[in-house]
């Protein structure tokens, strides 16, 4: 598996503003993605997060609302842009670390509220 | 793409009893089929998956069954322990068409003492 922090934990934050959130794991990890859980619902994949080059997003994102960066093969950011109330989620980074074997690992999440 | 769909939503058990909770889903090309527990506050734990060449997989009081010809895949919890109540999600891939996961809607179980 992997050991993987997010930063901030969580946060409240102003409508109109944005947050960028950081996720960190400790080993070089294949595939890391981006995933928002809204209060009481299911995983949506975000976006996968692609080192070195523009991520690829899912259906319904776009990214000029959550631009994510993967600079190298252990760290990953998403931001979360012009927020407003409807935004409010937990925000999860996962990682696939070895490819032939799937096993997707979560970080602990971020919770944003936006007032 | 794939639609995963989960039951029941909510399920209350005594300590000790077992705790069954069920997925289907619709891509017959899906091979891989993990679950998670997610305890509050806290993100989804990977507890047990399986992959489409076998039928069942057991780790200690956590099973979880394939059958491929219907679609569906089941998780067994026995001996269940207050620690148990969680949300738990099921979820399916086909590892041909890339790393997402497509996730049930979870379930609440609840074990009372």
């Amino acid at each position: 598996s992997a050991v993987i922090s997010q930063k901030p934990s969580r946060d409240i934050c102003q409508r109109g503003t944005s947050l960028t959130i950081q996720c960190q794991v400790d080993s070089q990890v294949t595939m890391m993605f981006w995933y928002r859980q809204q209060p009481g619902q299911s995983l949506t994949l975000i976006a996968t997060a692609n080192q070195g080059s523009e991520a690829t997003y899912e259906s319904g994102f776009v990214i000029d609302k959550f631009p994510i960066s993967r600079p190298n093969l252990t760290f990953s950011t998403l931001t979360v842009s012009n927020m407003s109330p409807e935004d409010s989620s937990i925000y999860l980074c996962s990682v696939v670390v070895r490819a032939k074997y799937n096993e997707q690992f979560f970080g602990p999440g971020t919770r944003l509220t936006v007032l | 793409g794939e639609n995963v769909e989960q039951h029941p939503s909510t399920l209350s058990v005594q300590e000790g009893d077992s705790a069954v909770i069920k997925c289907t889903y619709s891509d017959s090309a899906s091979n891989y089929f993990p679950w998670y527990k997610q305890e509050l506050g806290k993100g989804p734990q990977l507890i047990i998956d399986i992959r489409s060449n076998v039928g069942e997989k057991k780790d200690q009081r956590i099973a979880v069954t394939l059958n491929k010809t219907a679609k569906h895949f089941s998780l067994h919890i026995t001996e269940t322990q207050p620690e148990d109540s969680a949300v738990y999600f099921c979820a399916a891939k086909n590892s041909n068409s890339g790393y997402a996961l497509n996730f049930g809607k979870g379930t609440s179980l609840l074990v009372t003492p």
